[in-house]
């Protein structure tokens, strides 16, 4: 059974520092992973899409990647900003039956 | 562009009383879902569909029915609620189950049972 785990829990770090978020996946059969971020009392916004063939995706400050046989992914995000305070969730789509498998997340905390 | 919208945002209810979370997407997508999500444990998916007439339960279906009679809608239903559903729940599009496409969500409905 696919099991989906970030570490840590939460983060907190001063405003300006690269961060690295964490998401680890048990079984590599996936056909993809995303990254969302989840803001206090609001939805999922999806901020990368890496199909299960790709290394790495890229959106502005925010880098993904991906490495199948070790079951690993890591969200990078560079010079944060305390607008980049949310809870970062990965999920991966099982081949196995095709649904998302989640992460319980990661609450991030960027102080000014 | 709407994307997904769920309604209502808030509820609050008795124990064994019913209700029906509404969700409806404008992408045309095949593959709907709920999920709910509890504190430190990642979602969860109750029921999903993908396409109009066919359902199918998740991981956690009990309590809850749902239907897709268009594409467009995707109804989930509390039969009898009890506080272990207490949730934020999710209902979630995507193109196809089937290929790697990305998932859309709505904004979500928190849900209190007293």
């Amino acid at each position: 059974k696919q099991e989906v785990t970030q570490i840590p829990a939460a983060l907190s770090v001063p405003e300006g520092e690269n961060l690295v978020l964490n998401c680890s996946f048990t079984d590599s059969a996936i056909y993809n992973l995303q990254w969302f971020r989840q803001d206090p009392g609001k939805g999922l916004t999806s901020l990368l899409l890496i199909q299960s063939s790709q290394r790495e995706q890229t959106s502005g400050r925010l880098n993904a990647s991906l490495d199948k046989s070790s079951g690993r992914s890591t969200l990078y995000i560079a010079a944060s900003q305390p607008g980049d305070s949310a809870t970062y969730l990965c999920a991966v789509r099982s081949r196995s039956n095709y649904q998302l498998i989640w992460g319980a997340g990661t609450k991030l905390i960027i102080k000014p | 562009n709407a994307g997904v919208t769920q309604t209502p945002k808030f509820q609050v209810l008795k124990t064994g009383q019913s209700m029906t979370l509404q969700c409806a997407q404008d992408m045309n997508h095949e593959y709907m879902s709920w999920y709910r999500q509890d504190p430190g444990m990642g979602l969860r998916l109750i029921h999903y569909s993908v396409g109009a007439g066919i359902t199918d339960q998740g991981e956690v279906p009990n309590g809850y029915n749902v239907s897709r009679s268009t594409t467009e809608d995707f109804p989930l239903r509390l039969l009898s609620a009890a506080p272990s559903q207490t949730s934020v729940y999710f209902c979630a599009s995507s193109y196809s189950s089937r290929v790697n496409t990305e998932a859309f969500f709505g904004q979500g409905t928190r849900l209190t049972v007293v």
